[in-house]
């Protein structure tokens, strides 16, 4: 399978926490994104880093990649009551075909 | 800009009926993706288009499912007959040339009974 898989599985922090989720893969990759699923919602786009890149920001995002563990990081900092979604990762193994992991279902609690 | 637009939002159907999709991506955009997301799992990709080519369609149970896209703009994803096993979220998403971020629609909820 082309898919990643993210641990854990589900994470429940509270509100003003660091939420941390790992997403491991098996083929080389062009570049690695993460996304954000809200309950019966489609997904939104956070941040996606490239192969040659090691660790990108942005805004309370921090990723990180290393494609000789084929593996990535989220780091959401100061977790809000409003992060409380699923988080994938998804990996493209060509310019513009990527496959979705299994996910991460991230509860913060007011 | 408009999102991408995905019709209907729900569909409850009996197996072995038919039913279908349909999306209208961003304007502009080249790339179009259908997916399946069970309950519980990432979204799995059924098939990708390069305007009206199939880029990818290696997921995708042909003895059953069908998808087109005409002129290169809007897409409709079909299953023919649908099994119980069918029953998921099928996201459609669209991406541009230039950048390498897909939007996603809502997705349609189909329940097969």
């Amino acid at each position: 399978s082309q898919q990643g898989e993210e641990d854990p599985q589900a994470l429940s922090i509270q509100e003003g926490e660091n939420a941390t989720m790992n997403c491991s893969y098996k083929t080389s990759i062009n570049n690695l994104q993460w996304y954000r699923q809200n309950s019966g919602r489609g997904l939104v786009h956070l941040i996606l880093i490239r192969s040659n890149e090691r660790e990108k920001h942005s805004g309370r995002l921090r990723v990180t990649l290393d494609t000789s563990k084929k593996s990535s990081s989220l780091l959401i900092t100061a977790s809000r009551a409003a992060d409380t979604a699923s988080y994938f990762c998804a990996t493209a193994p060509q310019g513009n075909q990527f496959y979705f992991g299994t996910g991460t279902s991230l509860t913060v609690i007011p | 800009e408009a999102g991408v637009a995905q019709s209907p939002r729900y569909k409850i159907i009996e197996k072995r009926q038919s039913v279908a999709f349909w999306c209208n991506p961003i304007s502009g955009h080249a790339t179009l993706y259908w997916y399946q997301q069970i309950l519980g799992q990432g979204p799995k990709l059924l098939i990708q288009f390069q305007n009206n080519g199939v880029v990818d369609d290696s997921q995708l149970p042909k003895d059953r499912f069908s998808a087109e896209r005409l002129k290169g703009v809007d897409s409709t994803l079909k299953i023919q007959p649908a099994k119980l096993e069918d029953s998921a979220v099928y996201l459609c998403a669209s991406m541009s040339s230039s950048i390498t971020e897909a939007f996603f629609g809502q997705g349609t909820r189909l329940t097969v009974v």
